[in-house]
């Protein structure tokens, strides 16, 4: 079966900007994850998603990250006024009840941000 | 902040060695998890231990879990060139919900 998705693979913006990051989970997985990941780091927890609503967003940086997930299956992650320091890849992970939390992630999406 | 860190920062091996990475954590956790990724890009699930479990083994990969150390290994056997990535591991902490943290990675590099 077709595992995450994520769109675009990559995006280069200006600072300033709004971005938006679309995750699509694996179909039937209730619950999904974003990371974000800084060069030679490893990643780091933004929000978490158990259906339709945001059960942990304790990971987003500011209020100029927010996510949604309105019909409980893709998500969309976005950035408004997009800074410099939010360059990084984009993570987005699904998992289903029952599977002791193993993550199954997507390829990325690499921000970049000039 | 990181919880768990891997030592060694950088590993590099010829090909048909055993590779060893180390994880240590902090706090108390439901499983520990190890990924490998290449270029940067999509994490790759590789193996989960559960917190009451010791060690596990898949194909050439062997995890032990010491809960009293609050340490973990993976051993790569008869490592070779597509190898070459960098491993993490990652806990599902008890008070933390069901989020991963992850350290800081370790770079394999396996030599031909």
């Amino acid at each position: 079966g077709a595992g995450v998705s994520q769109t675009p693979s990559n995006k280069v913006t200006e600072k300033g900007k709004y971005v938006e990051l679309r995750c699509d989970p694996i179909s039937g997985h209730t619950a999904l994850y974003w990371y974000r990941q800084s060069l030679g780091q490893g990643p780091e927890f933004l929000i978490y998603f158990q259906g339709t609503g945001a059960a942990d967003d304790s990971g987003l940086p500011n209020d100029r990250f927010f996510a949604v997930r309105p019909e409980g299956s893709v998500s969309t992650l976005k950035i408004q006024r997009t800074e410099r320091g939010d360059s990084a890849v984009y993570l987005c992970a699904s998992t289903s009840s029952g599977d002791y939390n193993e993550q199954f992630f997507g390829p990325g999406t690499r921000l970049t941000v000039l | 902040s990181q919880q768990g860190e891997e030592d060694p920062q950088a590993l590099s091996i010829q090909e048909g060695e055993n590779a060893t990475m180390n994880c240590s954590y902090k706090t108390s956790i439901n499983n520990l998890q190890w990924y490998r990724q290449n270029s940067g890009r999509g994490l790759v699930h590789l193996i989960l231990i559960r917190s009451n479990e010791r060690e596990k083994h898949s194909g050439r990969l062997r995890v032990t879990l010491d809960t009293s150390k609050k340490s973990s290994s993976l051993l790569i056997t008869a490592s070779r060139a597509a190898d070459t990535a960098s491993y993490f591991c990652a806990t599902d902490e008890e008070t933390s919900g069901s989020r991963l943290t992850f350290g800081e990675g370790t770079q394999l590099t396996v030599n031909p």
